[in-house]
């Protein structure tokens, strides 16, 4: 257990729509990064929070957003969801002196 | 800009057999090194690291060893075992020289690794 909990584990829907997935970092770990992984892209880094503020971008489309919390913990918003979005999203912890770790990730199908 | 590059794959081996996936990286500064494992459905778990030229990280039995002249950290495993079969993902962030990672981690493409019995 590496101590990231993303929920919810699976999304099914439409295109169009909009949707929201769930970060809870390890306990002491201020920074969340959040990955796409797809078939034909590979592991893409999205964004990077360090407590509250973002720090990194990366290929993040203008249709998707991030935040992070007070309590840390942080959401992915998806919107006007088209097929190729389907992909699972990571989430990861730590940094610093400490490696990442990651979240068993939420599984987008896009229909 | 940093970038990760791994040997393509898929790697197909019998059980008890030696494995090399070759991984080799383009960064400025004093990156630190990893490899990441992803066994099917799951995510991503660290296996095992270096943080500085000629570390050796180990884990499980396997190893990778940080070659600064080479730009190299491939991974490699003795024997391997039919529970090894997964997707290996050789990555770096960025590190100063004491050692505080900055950014993201930027990921090689993976490597699928299938064992038969």
């Amino acid at each position: 257990d590496s101590g990231v909990t993303q929920t919810p584990k699976h999304l099914i829907t439409a295109t169009g729509q909009r949707v929201t997935l769930r970060c809870s970092p390890r306990s002491g770990d201020l920074s969340v990064y959040w990955y796409q992984q797809s078939l034909d892209q590979g592991l893409q880094f999205l964004i990077q929070y360090y407590n509250g503020e973002e720090r990194a971008k990366g290929n993040i489309l203008e249709r998707f957003s991030a935040q992070q919390f007070p309590d840390l913990h942080s959401e992915l918003n998806l919107s006007s969801l088209e097929l190729g979005d389907s992909a699972l999203y990571f989430c990861a912890s730590g940094g610093g002196y400490s490696p990442l770790h990651f979240g068993n990730g939420t599984r987008l199908t896009v229909t | 800009g940093n970038s990760v590059t791994q040997m393509e794959g898929p790697v197909t081996l019998s059980e008890e057999a030696f494995l090399t996936i070759n991984c080799t990286y383009t960064a400025t500064g004093y990156p630190s090194l990893f490899w990441y494992v992803q066994y099917p459905g799951e995510g991503l778990q660290l296996l095992l690291k270096a943080t500085k030229a000629d570390d050796k990280g180990s884990n499980k039995g396997f190893e990778a060893t940080y070659r600064k002249e080479t730009t190299s950290f491939h991974l490699e495993k003795g024997s391997v075992q039919v529970s090894d079969s997964a997707v290996y993902f050789c990555a770096l962030i960025f590190s100063n020289a004491g050692g505080t990672s900055y950014g993201k981690l930027t990921f090689g493409q993976g490597t699928i690794l299938t064992v038969h019995p």
